[in-house]
């Protein structure tokens, strides 16, 4: 399963959207692109997935570069309780799940 | 609806020990369950891969006689952490996936935290 890279954190103003980016540069195209999130002391919690197209959901937007080598996971209008480290993670349908470091957000009021 | 639960939450044991750990998916079936061990500060460490009604795959360097998998029907797995010693301390956690799903969407349980003592 490919890699992805990701910024170590992030701060956000409470309202603003938080825009978290990931780099996978190597990802096949079978590959899913996945974002999880985990709020402290906590099991991550599923939020969005998508292979080339955009997609949105009551959580949250992502975004694919055309070239699928990198994407943006997009929470429009962040509140205090956003706030966990954010994973990105490529894998193929029948392919398990590596968790890199994630960014880390804060949403500070 | 995807709901994974894990018992205990949180468990104290001295050291030599076993503890077994359950995840169950209450609300779908999950031909897939997969566990994880995050130590503080860390991210999660796949530990091994859990098939309905087959033996789990493990990762390098997770010792599958010390960590017994069971995954017996399509909503639990166990783990078992045979003869624990601190080292053992951790964050364990478990996932799901639905059976018959169009995507492999993990759904996590809220973790297990041992303590040995």
């Amino acid at each position: 399963d490919a890699k992805t890279t990701q910024p170590p954190s992030m701060d956000c103003a409470e309202g603003r959207a938080a825009n978290l980016p990931c780099n996978h540069s190597t990802i096949s195209g079978n590959e899913y692109v996945y974002w999880y999130r985990q709020i402290h002391s906590q099991g991550p919690q599923y939020i969005i997935h998508g292979l080339k197209n955009n997609e949105t959901n009551e959580m949250a937007s992502l975004i694919i570069t055309e070239d699928r080598k990198s994407s943006t996971l997009i929470l429009p209008h962040a509140t205090l309780r956003d706030t966990a480290v954010y994973y990105c993670i490529v894998h193929t349908n029948a392919g398990k799940s590596t968790f890199g470091d994630g960014t880390t957000l804060t949403v500070k009021p | 609806g995807a709901v994974v639960s894990q018992h205990p939450s949180w468990v104290i044991c001295k050291s030599g020990t076993s503890v077994k750990i359950e995840c169950r998916s209450l609300d779908f079936q999950a031909t897939t369950m997969f566990w994880y061990r995050q130590f503080p500060k860390q991210s999660l460490m796949l530990m091994a891969t859990s098939n309905e009604g087959s033996k789990a795959t493990y990762e390098q360097g997770v010792e599958k006689d010390k960590f017994l998998i069971n995954h017996a029907s399509l909503t639990l797995s166990t783990l078992t952490v045979t003869s624990a010693h601190p080292e053992d301390s951790s964050f364990y956690i478990c996932s799901a996936v639905l059976a018959g799903g169009r995507t492999d969407t993990q759904y996590f349980g809220p973790g297990t935290r041992l303590t040995v003592l």
